[in-house]
């Protein structure tokens, strides 16, 4: 909803240019992570996901990072676009279950 | 938000009144769970289901109940709502067809106002 995020924190970024969005991720036997895009007034939408036994995943413009020994993931977006912008959170599946633990999100801006 | 419809898409009520929220998938997907985004908040599971009249509690399910006796719908009661209640809620689904890391699907949520 509009209310979501009001303090989030921002990346912007000028037109064009990649844009690189971080998240920490809580349990280190974590497995599966997925990354979120959310629009204003939308529900969260599936961009891509990485399992643990890989480092790095590319689809088309994104790739995720995973660094296990520091329990970080990253999403890099490439040739940024004005329709990248929303608000963009990562999802950590809990081990064993079929819960995930949701990031608060980094709301990204794209600058004309 | 394909095959994944929510309903209403905005609800206000007063205080004290029961609600019934609503998710209809299309997809014959197994899982569905229901979430609560606040500011400040991840979303959090309020409950799920991993089969027709098997659910059970997330993290935040005290004053919400569930029921599912098909398939393919899902529904979300506030026994009596409370103004603590006021959210945007999220229906999603998966289908761990091998295990609990398979991708998980969202809708388009429900505004819901508690006055």
């Amino acid at each position: 909803g509009e209310s979501v995020g009001l303090h989030l924190p921002t990346l912007s970024v000028q037109e064009g240019d990649n844009s690189i969005i971080n998240c920490a991720y809580s349990n280190s036997a974590s497995d599966y992570f997925i990354w979120y895009k959310q629009e204003s007034g939308k529900g969260p939408q599936f961009i891509i996901d990485i399992r643990s036994n890989m480092d790095k995943r590319q689809g088309q413009r994104v790739t995720v990072l995973l660094n296990k020994t520091v329990k970080h993931l990253s999403l890099q977006i490439a040739a940024t676009q004005p329709g990248d912008s929303a608000v963009y959170f990562c999802a950590e599946n809990v081990p064993g279950t079929y819960k995930y633990i949701f990031g608060t999100g980094t709301r990204l801006k794209v600058l004309a | 938000d394909a095959g994944i419809t929510q309903s209403p898409r905005h609800k206000v009520t007063e205080t004290g009144t029961p609600v019934t929220l609503r998710c209809h998938q299309t997809e014959n997907h197994r899982y569905m769970y229901w979430y609560r985004q606040d500011p400040g908040h991840g979303l959090r599971l309020i409950h799920y289901s991993y089969g027709v009249k098997d659910t059970d509690k997330g993290e935040v399910s005290d004053g919400y109940s569930v029921s599912r006796s098909k398939t393919e719908d899902f529904l979300l009661t506030l026994e009596s709502a409370t103004s603590s209640q006021t959210s945007v809620y999220f229906c999603a689904i998966s289908e761990p067809s091998t295990g609990p890391n398979e991708k998980l699907f969202f809708g388009s949520g429900t505004q819901l106002s508690v006055l």
